[in-house]
């Protein structure tokens, strides 16, 4: 059963303007949620991620927003680039679990110039 | 320069013949872990390690096996492949407790088995 859910496959977004990208989940217990992004012909690369504790956490251009409420988290692009143009990943770990990460199925992001 | 080391980086293979994927890493990790990608599925993980000579299934072991004999290494083995077992595989490694910062990936091996 997919704990962590990413239900748009892919996004088109022109240069400059935002990016959204959406994640949804199931298990209440996780603590922490990450954003991965990967390059083709590369292994994903630690982004972003945000506390259970928190609702946001900005990192330049990259915000993840995080309600508890939905189970639901997002990552926010602002400007995009053609650079940003990857498959990213959302995934969540519980603490109980230790250093278990559940991914989502991912988001291929292509940003136009 | 930290990183996790896999190899081969591409590999054929025919039904049956036995192979190893080796992955290493330098930064002391006590956690490693085998992931396999496939188009819409995701990473799902396959064996995991907490530390040297403890490894666990994951959510599709089937078909593979790991050992830890070593902190640095984790190889990934596959007695007998099936073509079922063709697709991208990573390993991954992070310190215990790592949630906040997550795994650090090597850059994958592509496998085809014909």
């Amino acid at each position: 059963d997919q704990q962590v859910k990413q239900n748009s496959p892919s996004l088109s977004v022109q240069e400059g303007r935002i990016s959204i990208l959406n994640c949804d989940y199931t298990n209440s217990m996780f603590d922490y949620f990450l954003w991965y992004k990967k390059y083709p012909a590369e292994g994903p690369t630690f982004l972003i991620s945000i506390s259970s504790i928190k609702d946001k956490n900005e990192d330049g251009r990259f915000t993840v927003f995080l309600n508890k409420s939905a189970k639901h988290l997002s990552l926010h692009i602002v400007p995009s680039q053609p650079g940003d143009s990857a498959v990213y990943f959302c995934a969540a770990s519980a603490l109980d679990t230790g250093n278990q990460f559940y991914f989502g199925t991912g988001t291929s992001l292509t940003v136009i110039p | 320069e930290a990183q996790v080391t896999q190899n081969p980086r591409y590999l054929i293979t025919v039904t049956g013949k036995k192979l190893t994927v080796t992955c290493s890493q330098n930064m002391n990790h006590e956690y490693m872990s085998w992931y396999r990608q496939d188009p819409g599925l995701g990473l799902r993980q396959i064996y995991y390690s907490m530390n040297v000579e403890v490894t666990d299934k994951g959510d599709v072991p089937e078909g593979y096996k790991v050992s830890r004999k070593e902190k640095r290494n984790f190889p990934l083995i596959l007695e007998s492949p099936s073509p079922n077992q063709t697709s991208l595989y990573f390993c991954a490694s992070s310190p215990l407790g790592a949630g906040e910062y997550g795994y650090t990936f090597g850059s994958g091996t592509r496998l085809t088995v014909v």
